[in-house]
């Protein structure tokens, strides 16, 4: 069982605040590593994909780095809104079954008005 | 849109029964999995299929089994249930080549074991 780990379990901060999680993953076998943002009742929807080493995404106020080497990404959110609020989770993709996702715990972020 | 349909949505079911919950869509991916999530686990694989026939386990297949008899559809049966076993059930599907194999979810099965 492949061992991703996300960190910290739970956050909340203020509606304004900036904030960021990690995502940490075995640093060998990489084919990608996702990102996904899951609303309660609600199904997880795809965030970010990343393959490359130093790669960095965004979207909106959201933005996610990639270390392959070391096995750790970082999530942040600039400006937290209340609508931010979401469990976020990583998968863990390896090369030598691209298709079969390991999953972290995810952190749930709650965003106060 | 994957066009993934999930059934039933929700399902109360007794101890020792068998229960089936079915994964069904509609664009002729290959690619499909069953994941349950609980409680401060995320999402564990219980099963995945690669095509018709073709399926294996994931961590936490004990107590299941699956069936892919046709590209459209995928089974997950709970042979005997248990109360370790309600939880809610995600099926996914991904795409080789599509956004590095990213899911697509369906809405999930919310199943409670009395």
């Amino acid at each position: 069982i492949l061992n991703v780990e996300q960190s910290p379990q739970s956050l909340h901060v203020q509606e304004g605040d900036s904030t960021n999680f990690t995502c940490s993953f075995p640093s060998s076998n990489f084919y990608a590593l996702h990102w996904y943002r899951w609303e309660t009742a609600k199904s997880p929807e795809a965030l970010f994909v990343m393959t490359l080493n130093g790669d960095e995404k965004k979207k909106g106020r959201i933005s996610a780095t990639l270390n392959t080497k070391e096995g750790y990404s970082y999530l942040y959110i600039k400006g937290s809104q209340p609508e931010d609020s979401a469990t976020y989770l990583c998968a863990f993709s390896p090369g030598t079954n691209a298709g079969k996702s390991t999953f972290g715990d995810g952190t749930t972020l709650t965003v106060k008005p | 849109d994957a066009g993934i349909t999930q059934s039933p949505r929700h399902k109360v079911t007794e101890t020792g029964t068998p229960v089936t919950l079915r994964c069904h869509q509609t664009e002729n991916h290959r690619y499909m999995y069953w994941y349950r999530q609980d409680p401060g686990h995320g999402l564990r694989l219980i099963h995945y299929s690669y095509g018709v026939k073709d399926t294996d386990k994931g961590e936490v297949s004990d107590g299941y089994s699956v069936s892919r008899s046709k590209t459209e559809d995928f089974l997950l049966t709970l042979e005997s249930a248990t109360s370790s076993q309600t939880s809610v059930y995600f099926c996914a599907i991904s795409v080789p080549g599509q956004d590095d194999y990213g899911y697509t979810f369906g809405s999930g099965t919310r199943l409670t074991v009395v």
